[in-house]
């Protein structure tokens, strides 16, 4: 299986930081990778897909990058209801693997 | 409005069984790989399988931690989605996930979610 390596699993951030959430695969994915954010008592919700691609609706402060191994989430300047769990998902090989998400708290 | 909602969910002894369903609507269903995806208590996600489409002649995926014990099928007719779980033991405990997946493209994975339903494995 594709193990998806996130990092921090948690980070404390304030709002208006810039915050960048990395994730490594094992072995090379293209850019079959897509970001989602879920907050608590929430259901997942996808923020980028194809590495890069901001889904529709989604505020431009975020940003995703990468390809092959490495890929990382951006957020530009932290909002208040960006305080979430973030994960990425690689779906270039089966079976599809999350990483294991990363915290964003309040500094 | 695209929607989709599962049932099913429940309180099942280890070494039992359930069947959790999905009902869709709002899109064209036929069109759409379809997903499960479960969440343990306080965990992440985990992907535990996909149904593909006719065209793809209804071929299946499992995670390896479900294959062997669990079965996804799909009712194109009902617009439903459907997850037989056997064998279930603790670690199974979860909030299950329905999710649509694009066949056209590639490019877009686990794009609509449903609101999950809780399967409680314990005696």
């Amino acid at each position: 299986d594709v193990q998806m390596t996130q990092s921090p699993s948690v980070m404390s951030a304030s709002v208006g930081d810039r915050v960048t959430i990395t994730c490594r695969a094992s072995q090379g994915i293209s850019n079959y990778l897509a970001w989602f954010q879920q907050k608590p008592g929430e259901v997942p919700k996808r923020l980028i897909s194809a590495a890069s691609s901001l889904q529709s609706g989604v505020p431009s402060r975020f940003s995703g990058s990468g390809s092959g191994t490495e890929f990382t989430l951006t957020i530009s300047s932290l909002q208040p209801e960006d305080f979430a769990t973030y994960y990425c998902l690689q779906h270039n090989i089966y079976p599809l693997t999350f990483g294991q998400g990363t915290k964003v708290e309040i500094k | 409005e695209v929607q989709l909602v599962e049932s099913g969910g429940g309180l099942v002894q280890p070494g039992g069984s359930l069947r959790l369903s999905c009902a869709a609507s709002g899109f064209t269903f036929s069109d759409h790989y379809m997903d499960w995806v479960r969440q343990a208590p306080g965990k992440g996600l985990e992907w535990v399988g996909r149904a593909r489409y006719k065209a793809a002649n209804y071929t299946t995926e499992y995670a390896a931690s479900v294959k062997g014990r669990f079965t996804i099928s799909r009712d194109d007719s009902q617009n439903s989605l459907y997850l037989q779980m056997n064998s279930l033991n603790t670690e199974d405990t979860a909030v299950y996930y329905c999710v649509r997946t694009a066949a056209g493209t590639p490019y877009d994975p686990l794009g609509v979610w449903g609101q999950g339903t809780l399967v409680t494995v314990s005696s």
